[in-house]
């Protein structure tokens, strides 16, 4: 049984360059969730996935950032021309088939991707 | 808009200690509750959750009850092990939305 899965792990990269992360979901699970996590703080919503489809973005989601999810499994994010506020822990979560916000099912988190931006 | 705040940590005991992390909550109509744990180099994992008004979570000891009079969702377990050292984040599921809003997370450090 494998959990979501993310990487990289880590990623330090100067300011100005573009960076891309990849989040594997469960197998099977149709929504998918980006979350940005700052020292100290929560996890911050970013945006959501219900298979290919886009349905909620943040505010928090300026244009330097596009996250994207081709065939309704894996899905990218990715942030151009990156600033030293970009500098967080980036997380992906999965929810299976038959969640609602009525119902509530749980969003399963991966390890997150680490970026450092110099 | 809907928000969570939980009390700030961290929070130290010694094991066998008596633990209650606050948690209150604003949001519009019936939001479902969260508790997700963060172990030492790894990722959040649900502890428990609670779905209506006077509903109780439970996981691994821990229990929390969802009352909507005062808009809070506190976690608490009877007796901390050293292995319970993590940090605890009380969240909240609102309205048609399926994102999580998050406390910003209580560090809870049991000592031997």
């Amino acid at each position: 049984d494998t959990g979501v899965s993310q990487d990289p792990r880590h990623k330090i990269t100067k300011r100005g360059q573009n960076v891309t992360f990849r989040c594997d979901p469960i197998s099977e699970h149709n929504r998918l969730y980006w979350y940005r996590q700052t020292l100290g703080q929560g996890p911050e919503f970013l945006t959501y996935f219900q298979n290919e489809a886009q349905l909620e973005k943040s505010r928090l989601l300026s244009d330097r950032f596009s996250a994207e999810r081709p065939k309704g499994s894996f899905s990218t994010l990715e942030i151009q021309r990156t600033e030293q506020g970009d500098s967080a822990m980036y997380l992906c979560a999965s929810s299976p088939r038959g969640d609602s916000p009525f119902r509530s099912g749980t969003q399963y988190f991966g390890p997150g991707t680490r970026l450092t931006v110099l | 808009g809907n928000s969570v705040t939980q009390m700030e940590g961290p929070v130290t005991l010694s094991e066998e200690a008596f633990l209650t992390i606050n948690c209150t909550y604003t949001a519009t109509g019936y939001p479902s509750l969260f508790w997700y744990v963060q172990y030492p180099g790894e990722g959040l994992q649900l502890l428990l959750k609670a779905t209506k008004a006077d509903d109780k979570g439970s996981n691994k000891g821990f229990e929390a009850t969802y009352r909507k009079e005062t808009t809070s969702f506190h976690l608490e377990k009877g007796s901390v092990q050293v292995s319970d050292s993590a940090v605890y984040f009380c969240a909240l599921r609102g309205g048609s939305s399926y994102k999580l809003i998050f406390g910003s997370g209580t560090r809870l450090l049991v000592r031997p």
